[in-house]
């Protein structure tokens, strides 16, 4: 099974923040790596696809980047909204297998 | 647009079996080149993946799961379903449905999920 390895596992920042989160994989995924957010009560919401390919109406301040075995998220510029929690999920091989999750929290 | 539903009890005794339905409307599972499968949360905790299948059948499980779990599809009905067996207070948890996301080739630009329910394992 590919583990995939998400840090932080929480971080506090401030509105406006730069905000980075990282997930290793066990081994080579190519780019079969997606990032999820998920607020309190509902599904999650994939924000990127293919590793660094946007979902469509995500804001812009969200990027991806990375293949292989590392990968990382990026918010450039944090906003009230974007305060949930961030789970990678590799889709290279079965088993699926999510990241810790990292909760973003207001400092 | 393609959606997916969740159905089945909130609450299950212990050591009874655990089954859940999901309905997708919006695309054929018949003819869709992707797996359909679950995945579940329980409260406070994070993402865990439990399972796929394809409209032919074939499976894949995690292998944490795997000697509890069964899921299996029903074309004529557009809905693929969740069984697991001997559950436990452990078992309790928000489970979805998601249309799975494919790999390499197969990969897709869209991304769907149920709304999930939450199932209790109490007496």
């Amino acid at each position: 099974d590919i583990q995939m390895t998400q840090s932080p596992s929480s971080l506090s920042a401030s509105v406006g923040d730069r905000v980075t989160i990282t997930c290793r994989a066990s081994q080579d995924i190519r780019n079969d790596l997606g990032w999820y957010q998920q607020k309190p009560g509902t599904a999650p919401k994939r924000l990127v696809y293919a590793a660094s390919s946007l979902q469509s109406g995500v804001p812009s301040r969200f990027s991806g980047s990375g293949s292989g075995t590392e990968f990382t998220l990026t918010i450039s510029s944090l906003q009230p909204e974007d305060f949930a929690t961030y789970y990678c999920l590799q889709h290279n091989s079965y088993p699926r297998t999510f990241g810790q999750g990292t909760k973003v929290e207001i400092k | 647009q393609l959606q997916l539903q969740e159905s089945g009890p909130g609450l299950v005794r212990p050591s009874e079996t655990l089954s859940l339905t999901c309905t997708v409307s919006g695309d054929s599972i018949i003819s869709s080149v992707h797996y359909w499968g679950w995945i579940r949360q329980p409260p406070g905790k994070g993402l865990e993946w439990i399972g796929c299948i394809y409209n032919s059948g074939s499976t894949f499980y995690n292998p944490s799961l795997k000697s509890r779990v069964t899921v299996s599809v029903d074309t004529s009905k557009n809905q693929f379903s969740l069984k697991v067996s001997s559950v436990t207070a452990a078992d309790t948890a928000v489970y979805y449905c998601a249309r799975d996301p494919g790999s390499g080739v197969t990969s897709s630009k869209f991304d769907y999920w149920g709304q999930g329910t939450l199932v209790t394992v109490s007496s």
